[in-house]
């Protein structure tokens, strides 16, 4: 069972900072490296699909980055606002198409 | 939005009894997953279909079983459910059976509580 971890567990910013998570998980069998946004009482919602080392990908204020090598994953969220307050889950997909997810980083952004 | 439903969005039922939880993917997608996320536990994945066919199995109990019907919907079978089975059970599509240059689409949820 593959065992994928994300860090920290909870995380409360201002409005304005900068911030960003980890998301580590085994390289063996590595196929790809899913970061999803998931809001309360809704569902998530994909935000990057990465697969080769260094990769990088951007969407607005928020990018990830990927090492495959090392196993872990870097989500960035630029000049947080509130309505980035949400789970920030990120999954490893194996070469068997199984899918495993962390546990989340909670994000709060008070304004 | 994200395109995929899925009915009942809640289902209240017994021990011992047998549910099913279906699911329509967005139009044009072929692959159905399905996950599930009870209290205690992150999201688990459960099972994949792509066109019909199982493509990949996660930690699906036995009593469970699923299957993708020709017009692509999916049904998640649960049975001799217990009290641990109350969840929110997903499903989740995507176009290509390793959702490799598209991510999923998750569908939003069935909330099944068993008494």
């Amino acid at each position: 069972i593959l065992n994928v971890e994300q860090s920290p567990q909870s995380l409360h910013v201002q409005e304005g900072d900068s911030t960003n998570f980890t998301c580590s998980f085994p390289s063996s069998n590595f196929y790809a490296l899913h970061w999803y946004r998931w809001e309360t009482a809704k569902s998530p919602e994909a935000l990057f699909v990465m697969t080769l080392n260094g990769d990088e990908k951007k969407k607005g204020r928020i990018s990830a980055t990927l090492n495959t090598k090392e196993g872990y994953s870097y989500l960035y969220i630029k000049g947080s606002q509130p309505e980035d307050s949400a789970t920030y889950l990120c999954a490893s997909q194996n070469t068997g198409n199984q899918f495993y997810f962390g546990t989340g980083t909670s994000l709060t952004v008070i304004p | 939005d994200s395109g995929v439903t899925q009915t009942p969005k809640h289902l209240i039922t017994a021990t011992g009894q047998r549910v099913t939880l279906r699911c329509s993917p967005r139009s044009g997608d072929l692959s159905v997953y399905w996950y599930q996320q009870s209290l205690d536990q992150g999201l688990q994945f459960l099972i994949q279909y792509y066109n019909g066919e199982e493509r990949a199995k996660g930690n699906i109990l036995e009593r469970f079983s699923a299957q993708q019907f020709p017009d692509l919907h999916s049904e998640l079978n649960l049975s001799s459910l217990e009290l641990g089975d109350s969840a929110l059970y997903f499903c989740a599509s995507s176009v290509e059976p390793t959702a490799f240059r598209e991510t999923q689409y998750f569908g939003p949820g069935t909330r099944l509580l068993v008494l």
